[in-house]
């Protein structure tokens, strides 16, 4: 069965610090994955996709995700947080041959000043 | 552009009363899909509909029902609530094209607060 972990409920990072948000995979064939963000009372927004290519992939408001095929991982990086980053942020994977989007638990990100 | 908009923003339900969840999206999208958030759960998939005309169940789709009214439109009806529906639905689109490599991202409504007393 097709399935995403996101292993930590929340994470905490220093403004200006650089911050990781991990996802693992599990899907059979190629994945597609996707990461969206998830600010209070508001629905998803998407933030940036791996289809194909290029294992590191950017995407809006400065995060970038490195695609690990090796460890089936899909982890959300930024180079430096800021406090605007602090919401709660989904991994997801299509499931293959299907049109079903399957997600993660989520994890709660908070920026301290 | 909308995007994709939801009715009602909250509602608040007896149990066994029903009510219906509208959804509908100005993009053009094939795909439409219903989910329910739940604190510690993510996001489970309660119905889908690939395209107009044809709808799925997902991972959670006992108690609701859905209508793809036409390609804009998706709604989900909770024929008789129950409090364990209380929860944060929200509603996506997303393109699918016709050769079926479905690539893209979803697109989401604002949610809908419902309580079910």
């Amino acid at each position: 069965a097709q399935s995403v972990a996101q292993p930590e409920d929340q994470v905490n990072v220093a403004e200006g610090n650089p911050l990781t948000v991990k996802c693992t995979y599990s899907v059979s064939g190629n994945p597609y994955l996707f990461w969206y963000v998830q600010y209070p009372n508001r629905g998803l927004q998407f933030l940036l996709k791996y289809i194909t290519g290029d294992n590191l992939v950017k995407g809006s408001y400065g995060f970038e995700a490195e695609f690990n095929k090796s460890q089936t991982s899909f982890h959300l990086k930024k180079p430096s947080a800021l406090v605007s980053d602090s919401a709660l942020y989904f991994c997801a994977v299509r499931d293959p041959g299907t049109y079903k989007y399957i997600f993660g638990t989520g994890t709660r990100l908070k920026v301290l000043a | 552009n909308a995007g994709v908009t939801q009715t009602p923003k909250f509602q608040v339900l007896k149990t066994g009363q029903s009510m219906t969840l509208q959804c509908a999206q100005d993009m053009n999208h094939n795909s439409m899909y219903w989910y329910r958030q739940d604190p510690g759960m993510g996001l489970r998939l309660i119905y889908y509909s690939a395209s107009e005309g044809t709808t799925d169940k997902g991972e959670v789709p006992n108690g609701y029902n859905v209508s793809r009214l036409n390609k804009r439109e998706f709604s989900l009806r909770l024929e008789s609530a129950a409090p364990s529906q209380t929860s944060v639905y929200f509603c996506a689109s997303s393109e699918a094209p016709a050769s079926g490599r479905i690539r893209n991202e979803q697109f989401f409504g604002p949610g809908t607060r419902l309580t079910v007393l």
